[in-house]
């Protein structure tokens, strides 16, 4: 099975800050990694896919970007609705897995 | 608009069974890939299952135990849970496949296992 890590587990950031996180992968995906945004009590919605794909009404601030084993995502200014918990999850093989998350606060 | 609309949570004692459901709308259900997702109170999302045509997986956890099915002319998605633990305990999403990313997600029903 692949395995994810995401780093950093949480990110102290404020209203303004250029926030990155990165999804390690145990073996290559390819391009084959989607992130997601879930805040408290909602569902998980996607943000990208395909490593660096926007999806339709996600704010241009996100990015995603990376191949293989490495990816990032990027915040390039945070917003107060961002502070959530992002997930990647891969795509390349099953079982499907998810990284463990990043909690993104307010400093 | 595509909405998927789980139901068939509550509380059941280990070694019990449930069977939950994901009733989708708004798309053509028989030709995407569908998923289970669930999320221990507290914890991250953790992967479940998928039927794509005639292809199904498990994650470790579950296989043996949980069955995943669906009903194209109903347009639903079921997951029937036997032998339930403690360690299911969570909120369980189903969520439509595209390949590349679960780009739509229910809202969630909460199986509880506990005496």
């Amino acid at each position: 099975d692949i395995q994810l890590t995401q780093s950093p587990s949480f990110l102290s950031a404020s209203v303004g800050d250029r926030v990155t996180i990165t999804c390690r992968a145990s073996q290559g995906i390819s391009s084959y990694l989607a992130w997601y945004q879930q805040k408290p009590g909602k569902a998980p919605k996607l943000l990208i896919s395909a490593a660096s794909t926007l999806q339709g009404g996600v704010p241009s601030r996100f990015s995603g970007s990376g191949s293989g084993t490495e990816f990032t995502l990027t915040i390039s200014s945070l917003q107060p609705e961002d502070f959530a918990t992002y997930y990647c999850q891969q795509l390349n093989s099953y079982p499907r897995t998810f990284g463990p998350g990043t909690k993104v606060h307010s400093k | 608009e595509v909405q998927l609309l789980e139901s068939g949570g509550g509380l059941v004692r280990p070694g019990g069974s449930l069977r939950v459901s994901c009733a989708a709308s708004g798309f053509k259900f028989s030709t995407y890939a569908m998923s289970w997702i669930r999320q221990a109170p507290g914890k991250g999302l953790e992967w479940v299952s998928v039927i794509s045509g005639r292809n199904i997986f498990y994650a470790e956890p579950v296989k043996g135990r949980f069955t995943i099915s669906r009903d194209n002319s109903k347009d639903t998605l079921y997951l029937q849970m036997n032998s339930l633990r403690g360690e299911d305990t969570a909120v369980y999403y189903c969520a439509r496949e595209d390949w590349v990313g679960l780009d739509y997600w229910g809202q969630g029903t909460l199986v509880t296992v506990s005496s």
